[in-house]
């Protein structure tokens, strides 16, 4: 089971901020939180992760809550084209010759940017 | 660099019947997971691949093979196909290793239609 709660859906109007609520209260240590997202029918795409810190990309930014127990991905300006489904995951820290585990995702946010 | 690589992008099957899907990953990435995502599962993980060795499973009948050659190409294999196998096989591709986090990139994904 996904170890992340995700609201269903969310609705942000474009060129706004979109900001996209996690909740991964019983996450370890050593875990992660990634996010991707997911455009009607396409593959997966990876947006960004985090362990403590706050992380910033070309695509968005990451706040983790200092208890790391939830985390906010913040699109800056939205646009039509962020409209997809986005998942919140939490994956344990790689140890050298193992496997990271696989992903696994929950229901996720469905966004939808309104002109 | 090239993305994640699926061949083909859509099939259709007759119940029974077995295929093979092929997936390229991006260049230097040494590990391929592979994912089945149907509307009412959601995005499932069904096994990882790195170095020629299955790494990782997940909980998916025997009838779902995989394997991948010395070039990390790999391939997924479904055989005697039923009904609700009917789904998007997606592709995911990663380094592998080496650092405390192996992001995945994933394919566009193949539509498996079974009659």
């Amino acid at each position: 089971d996904a170890k992340t709660t995700q609201p269903p859906s969310m609705d942000c109007a474009e060129g706004r901020a979109a900001n996209l609520p996690c909740n991964h209260s019983t996450i370890s240590g050593n875990e992660y939180v990634y996010w991707y997202r997911q455009i009607h029918s396409q593959g997966p795409q990876y947006i960004i992760h985090g362990l403590k810190n706050n992380e910033t990309n070309e695509m968005a930014s990451l706040i983790i809550t200092e208890d790391r127990k939830s985390s906010t991905l913040i699109l800056p300006h939205a646009t039509l084209r962020d409209t997809a489904v986005y998942y919140c995951i939490v994956r344990p820290r790689l140890h050298y010759g193992g496997s990271q585990g696989n992903l696994i995702f929950g229901k996720g946010t469905k966004l939808s940017v309104k002109p | 660099k090239a993305g994640v690589t699926q061949t083909p992008r859509y099939l259709i099957k007759t119940r029974g019947q077995q295929v093979t899907l092929s997936c390229s990953p991006i260049s230097g990435h040494r590990s391929v997971s592979w994912y089945q995502q149907t509307p009412g599962q959601g995005l499932q993980f069904l096994f990882e691949y790195f170095s020629e060795t299955q790494r990782n499973k997940g909980n998916f009948p025997g009838r779902f093979s995989g394997r991948q050659f010395s070039n990390s190409r790999s391939e997924m294999n479904v055989s005697t196909l039923e009904l609700g196998d009917s789904a998007l096989y997606l592709c995911a591709s990663s380094p592998g290793g080496g650092g405390p986090v192996d992001e995945q990139y994933f394919g566009p994904g193949t539509r498996l239609t079974v009659t």
